[in-house]
């Protein structure tokens, strides 16, 4: 089976313009999960989704942030008018079930804010 | 938000050392669970521990749930040039939340 995927791997965007991140889940999983990595720190929460539904939106900021799982395709974290300090690896995970254990992580997208 | 405090943050070790690493936390957590990252890749779990107190082994790794359920070490036996990457720790705080909480990690660096 496929892992997660994720893409772009590297995405460059100048302050103020959207960024789109995609995460296709691997087969059978119906629930994603984004966190947010600064450099030199450790992954912290965004948000998790199954299938057309936000279920934990707790760490997303509260503007120009949003997450979507849609019923066909893969799960989308847009950033709108993006700023410096959006710059940071996002990862997505996936997991068949509502589970913590079974959460398998995919490769991450680099977003560089210039 | 809710922290992880792991440490050390970083080891120089010898192959063929050993190594152990800890997260403590405030808070009290149903899961602990051990990640391994490689340089431009998403985290790998290697250990995923479920009751306080418990003891569990993945090859030359060893993991423990501390039994305030607030704290968990990993062990690193005979280290390998393979054992090279940032290391962290994640639970799952008490209440059923599935989000993870991170440590900030420990960058491993083992010289052949």
């Amino acid at each position: 089976n496929a892992g997660v995927m994720q893409n772009p791997r590297h995405l460059v965007r100048r302050r103020g313009q959207e960024a789109r991140l995609r995460c296709s889940p691997m087969k059978g999983h119906s629930h994603v999960y984004w966190y947010r990595q600064l450099p030199e720190e450790g992954l912290k929460f965004m948000v998790y989704l199954q299938k057309e539904n936000i279920i934990d939106e707790s760490g997303m900021p509260k503007e120009r942030f949003s997450a979507e799982f849609p019923k066909e395709g893969p799960s989308i974290l847009r950033i709108q008018q993006v700023v410096r300090g959006d710059s940071a690896a996002y990862f997505c995970a996936s997991s068949r079930l509502s589970s913590v254990n079974e959460q398998f992580f995919g490769p991450g997208t680099r977003l560089t804010v210039l | 938000g809710q922290q992880l405090n792991q440490s050390p943050q970083s080891m120089f070790i010898q192959e063929g050392e050993d190594v152990s690493m800890n997260c403590t936390s405030s808070s009290i957590f149903n899961t602990w669970l051990w990640y391994k990252q490689d340089p431009g890749e998403g985290p790998v779990l290697l250990i995923a521990l479920y009751k306080a107190g418990e003891l569990t082994s993945n090859g030359r790794l060893t993991a423990q749930f501390g039994i305030t359920r607030k704290d968990s070490f990993l062990n690193i036996s005979a280290s390998i040039p393979s054992d090279v990457g940032i290391y962290f720790c994640a639970g799952a705080l008490q209440g059923g939340s599935e989000k993870l909480v991170f440590g900030k990690g420990m960058k491993l660096t083992v010289n052949p």
